[in-house]
C-alpha cells in the first residue's frame, strides 16, 4: 500500500517553461489536495478536489491548473513557470466524514513533496 | 474567509519544559480542527484531531489540544518536551477544505 505517491520529487525549471506534477493515491480517496510550502508561509492550499472530475479553487490558484480525470490522480500543471512558484508541493488525500467506517476520514494523507525550482 | 492562524513561529524549550502553542480559526459553522507535526526532512504526520464531543483531545506522544468554541481556539499542548519534539507544527482547520496555518518551529535543546 504506497498511500500517495508524488512525481517527480525534484525539478528544476526555466522561467516559462511549462511542467506537470502528479499525485496518485491507492487509498480509494475521495477528497484530493495541492499545497505549497515556503519557509514562514505554512501550508497554501493551491486547488483541491472533492471527486473525480471536480475541481475548486484554493488560496492560492493564479499560474496554476489542475484536473482530476481519474479517481486516484490528481495533476497540478504550471503553464508557464515564474520564479515565485519556487517550492515544495504537497498532494494529500483524505475520505470524507460520511465515510464513518473509516477513522482516517477527514485525515490528510500527504505524499513526500516536490521540490520545484523556477530561474 | 477562512483562515487559520498562528501566533508563535519559532519557539525554544529546554528538555522538560512545558509547551504550549497558539492556534486561532476562523471558520464559518462547524469545522474540523486539526495539529499536524513535520519532523526534520519528513512529511507531514498526525498529531491530533478535533470533530466534536469531549474538547480536550489526546494525540499522540503526549500530546493534548483543547477547543474552545468561545475563543475560536485550539491549542497545543505538552506538559514535558523531549529533544525528539523538535520539529514544525501545523495547525489546520476545515471540513473539506483545509487551511494551515504558518507554522511553529519548535527546537528543544537537550
Amino acid at each position: 500500500n504506497a498511500g500517495v505517491t508524488q512525481t517527480p520529487k525534484f525539478r528544476v525549471l526555466k522561467t516559462g517553461q511549462s511542467m506537470t506534477l502528479l499525485c496518485a493515491q491507492d487509498m480509494n480517496h475521495e477528497y484530493m489536495y495541492w499545497y505549497r510550502q515556503d519557509p514562514g508561509m505554512g501550508l497554501r492550499l493551491i486547488h483541491y478536489s472533492v471527486g473525480e472530475g471536480t475541481t475548486a479553487k484554493g488560496e492560492v490558484p493564479d499560474g496554476y491548473n489542475v484536473s482530476r480525470l481519474k479517481k486516484q490522480n490528481f495533476l497540478l500543471g504550471l503553464e508557464s513557470a515564474a520564479p515565485s512558484q519556487t517550492s515544495v508541493y504537497f498532494c494529500a488525500s483524505t475520505l470524507p466524514r460520511e465515510n464513518r467506517k473509516s477513522s482516517g476520514a477527514n485525515v490528510l494523507t500527504f505524499g513526500a513533496g516536490s521540490r520545484l525550482t523556477v530561474l | 474567509a477562512q483562515s487559520v492562524s498562528q501566533h508563535n513561529h519559532h519557539v525554544i524549550l529546554s528538555e522538560a519544559a512545558s509547551l504550549e502553542l497558539g492556534c486561532n480559526y476562523s471558520y464559518g459553522g462547524t469545522v474540523n480542527l486539526f495539529w499536524y507535526v513535520q519532523y526534520p526532512g519528513q512529511h507531514l504526520q498526525l498529531l491530533l484531531k478535533y470533530f466534536s464531543g469531549d474538547p480536550l483531545v489526546k494525540g499522540i506522544k503526549g500530546f493534548e489540544a483543547e477547543f474552545i468554541k468561545s475563543k475560536f481556539s485550539f491549542n497545543l499542548r505538552k506538559p514535558s518536551v523531549q529533544w525528539s519534539d523538535t520539529a514544525e507544527y501545523f495547525c489546520a482547520a476545515g471540513t473539506y477544505k483545509y487551511i494551515f496555518g504558518t507554522g511553529t518551529r519548535l527546537k528543544v535543546l537537550a
